[in-house]
This record gives structure tokens, C-alpha cells and sequence, in this order.
């Protein structure tokens, strides 16, 4: 069964260090996402993108934040300047539609401590 | 007006028994409600969902109940087993995008 795949499965980095999440969505899938969930809370979304460009962003992808697809397989997420507040876990999820209700495939996440 | 709530918080149910989460929702231009179920370590995966059309769905031991009234909807888990002994997420959408997510409830199905 195809899945999402997140790489690495656990980043630790140093305090005002970029980072890059990589991640690679289901290959017919068209839309893709990122989420948060800080340890013990909620997921929240970040940002959708389609078509090459973002779609929807929430208010905290700032400015620090940046997403790619550089490739047609890969989909990363950039922190440009990581901040303590930036630990947690990373989904990236895609679906084939985003319109009634397109399912959405979950990655198995990337966690990622700032030090 | 963008909130999920969830309740409760945490849930203990003894094996067999039934496992009921609630949410509501605010914003009524939602139109699709998934539930999501969260192993430690895990990405969150689509266990069941609804569209506000559709007053129940039932796959397998569990059911969404869907109140478009009173903006709530629950799951429910039939004859629960230790198996299902997880983090349960509640979530709602705009046409696919931009998934808000309830706080969750952290379900242990004791043996």
C-alpha cells in the first residue's frame, strides 16, 4: 500500500540553524501539507500547497518558513532560523483531491528538537 | 470560529465496553468531519469520516453520529479492545483544506 515517507525521523539542531524536512507524498497525489503537533497537543496545520505554489497557510508559517517541491517527488519544509518554540513533531500529509473531503495520508513524522 | 472542541480529555473503558468522544464546531461552513487515530510515535491515521448531509456512517465497530443542529458530532467505539488504546482526533475542513483539529482524547482500553 503506498504510503508518505518523512526523513529523517529525528532532527536535533542548534538554536538559529536552518533546518529542511524532507518528505515524499504519495505519487499520484496532488496537494500536499504540513503539520505540527507539539509534544502532548494538538496537530495544527502550517501551510497546503498545489500546483507548485502555497494554497493555504496558517498564521504560524512566518517567515521563517518556506516549503519546496523541488522535484516530482519530494516535498520539503524549510525552517529558516529555528527557534526553541519550533520543537515538535512535523507531519507531512498528501491527498489525490483537496475538494469533498480528499483524504488525507498522514507521514509517520519527523521530530525535531531545537537545542 | 476556526475551534474544534473535544472532550473529554481522557477516556478509560474496560474491554467490550463503549468508547464515546463528542466534538463541536463553530464555524458552519465546514463540510467534511474526519476522525483520526494517533498510535505514540505515529502519524495520525483516517480511521472513519462524514460529511454534514449524513446523520450516521458506521464502518465496522465504529460509528460517527452527526448532529448539524447542534454543530456536534462522536464517535463511537463498539466492543472496544485493548487494540484500540490510542490518542483519538477529531478534525474538520473547508473543502479539503486546511484541517482543523480537536485537543484529543487519549483512549486506554483496559483488559
Amino acid at each position: 500500500e503506498p504510503e508518505v515517507t518523512q526523513t529523517p525521523s529525528h532532527q536535533v539542531t542548534q538554536m538559529g540553524q536552518e533546518v529542511i524536512l524532507r518528505c515524499v507524498p504519495i505519487s499520484n497525489h496532488l496537494y500536499f501539507y504540513w503539520y505540527r503537533q507539539i509534544l502532548g497537543q494538538k496537530v495544527e496545520f502550517l501551510v497546503s500547497f498545489y500546483n507548485n505554489e502555497i494554497s493555504e497557510k496558517s498564521e504560524i508559517f512566518d517567515d521563517q518558513f518556506s516549503v519546496e517541491r523541488p522535484d516530482g517527488s519530494n516535498f520539503t519544509l524549510k525552517i529558516r532560523s529555528t527557534k526553541l518554540e519550533d520543537s515538535a513533531m512535523y507531519f507531512c500529509a498528501s491527498s489525490v483531491t483537496s475538494g469533498g473531503g480528499g483524504t488525507q495520508y498522514f507521514g509517520p513524522g519527523t521530530r525535531l528538537t531545537v537545542l | 470560529q476556526q475551534q474544534v472542541k473535544q472532550s473529554p480529555q481522557s477516556l478509560i473503558v474496560q474491554k467490550g465496553g463503549i468508547s464515546i468522544i463528542n466534538c463541536a464546531y463553530e464555524n458552519t461552513a465546514f463540510d467534511y468531519f474526519p476522525w483520526y487515530q494517533q498510535f505514540p510515535g505515529k502519524g495520525p491515521a483516517l480511521l472513519i469520516a462524514i460529511r454534514p448531509d449524513v446523520s450516521e456512517k458506521k464502518e465496522g465497530r465504529f460509528t460517527i453520529s452527526f448532529n448539524k443542529s447542534a454543530k456536534q458530532f462522536s464517535l463511537h467505539i463498539m466492543d472496544s479492545q485493548p487494540g484500540d488504546s490510542a490518542t483519538y482526533f477529531c478534525a474538520a475542513t473547508i473543502y479539503g483544506q486546511n484541517f482543523v483539529f480537536g485537543p484529543g482524547t487519549r483512549l486506554s482500553v483496559l483488559p
